[in-house]
C-alpha cells in the first residue's frame, strides 16, 4: 500500500507570511495523481490544489502553490501571504491513476498569528 | 448545487445497536467511498466504490458493510457497532481522477 507522510504535526505562520506544508509519500507507480485538503474548524474537507504526476509544472491556485518533485516523491504546499482564514488542518492525498484507493497523510496544523 | 450528503450529522448510540449512516450524492460520480477521520491518524478508507454493484475494501473495512444498488447512494453499516469504531466519519465521491467531493461528516459516539 501506498503510504503518505507528512512530518510537521503543527506550524505556525505570521500574517502575510509564507509557509510550506511538506509531504512526501511512497510508491511503485509512474502516474498518480496529488491533492491538498483544507479541514477548517467547520470539519468541512476543501481541495486546495491537485497535482497530476504526468503534469512537470507545478500548479498554482491563487495564493496556493505546491512544488512537486517526483524523483524525490515530495509535494509540498507553499501558503504565500497568509490570512487568518488560512488557519486549518491541511491535508495531502494521493491516488495512482489505476488503483481505486485514496491515501491521505496524518495532517498539519497550521495557525496563522495575527 | 452538487453536494455529497450525509445522514445524520451526529449520533451517540449504544454498544451492539446497528445504525446505519446514508449518503447520497447528486452529481453521478461513479466512485464513492467511506472514510473515518481520528486524531494523530488523518483520513483512512474503509470502503470504495468504482459503481453500482461493485464495492471493495479500504485500509480499515472490519466491523463496517456497505451496498451500491443505486449509483446515488452509499450506505455506511454498522452492525454491531463498538465504542472503538466512535469516530468522525466521511463519505466522498468523484469521477475518474478527478479530486473528490466530501460530505460534511458524521460525529459518531458509541458508548
Amino acid at each position: 500500500a501506498q503510504t503518505v507522510t507528512q512530518s510537521q504535526p503543527e506550524m505556525s505562520v505570521q500574517e502575510a507570511e509564507t509557509v510550506t506544508l511538506s509531504c512526501t509519500y511512497d510508491t511503485s507507480e509512474s502516474d498518480y495523481y496529488l491533492f491538498w485538503y483544507k479541514q477548517p474548524p467547520s470539519r468541512q474537507m476543501i481541495l486546495v490544489i491537485r497535482q497530476e504526476a504526468y503534469k512537470q509544472q507545478n500548479a498554482t491556485e491563487n495564493r496556493f502553490s505546491v512544488n512537486f518533485q517526483k524523483a524525490a516523491k515530495s509535494f509540498s504546499l507553499k501558503i504565500s501571504d497568509s490570512q487568518l482564514g488560512d488557519a486549518a488542518m491541511y491535508f495531502c492525498a494521493y491516488r495512482s491513476s489505476t488503483g481505486n484507493q485514496f491515501y491521505f497523510g496524518t495532517g498539519t496544523s497550521l495557525t496563522v498569528i495575527p | 448545487e452538487a453536494q455529497v450528503t450525509q445522514n445524520p450529522r451526529y449520533l451517540i448510540t449504544v454498544t451492539g445497536k446497528k445504525l446505519t449512516v446514508t449518503c447520497s450524492q447528486n452529481m453521478n460520480h461513479e466512485y464513492m467511498s467511506w472514510y473515518r477521520q481520528d486524531p494523530g491518524l488523518g483520513l483512512r478508507q474503509i470502503y470504495y466504490s468504482m459503481n453500482v454493484e461493485v464495492t471493495d475494501k479500504g485500509d480499515v473495512p472490519e466491523g463496517y458493510k456497505v451496498s451500491r444498488k443505486e449509483k446515488r447512494n452509499f450506505p455506511l453499516i454498522l452492525e454491531s457497532p463498538s465504542p472503538n469504531q466512535t469516530s468522525l466519519y466521511f463519505c466522498a465521491s468523484s469521477f475518474g481522477g478527478q479530486p473528490q467531493h466530501f460530505g460534511d461528516g458524521t460525529r459518531l459516539s458509541i458508548l
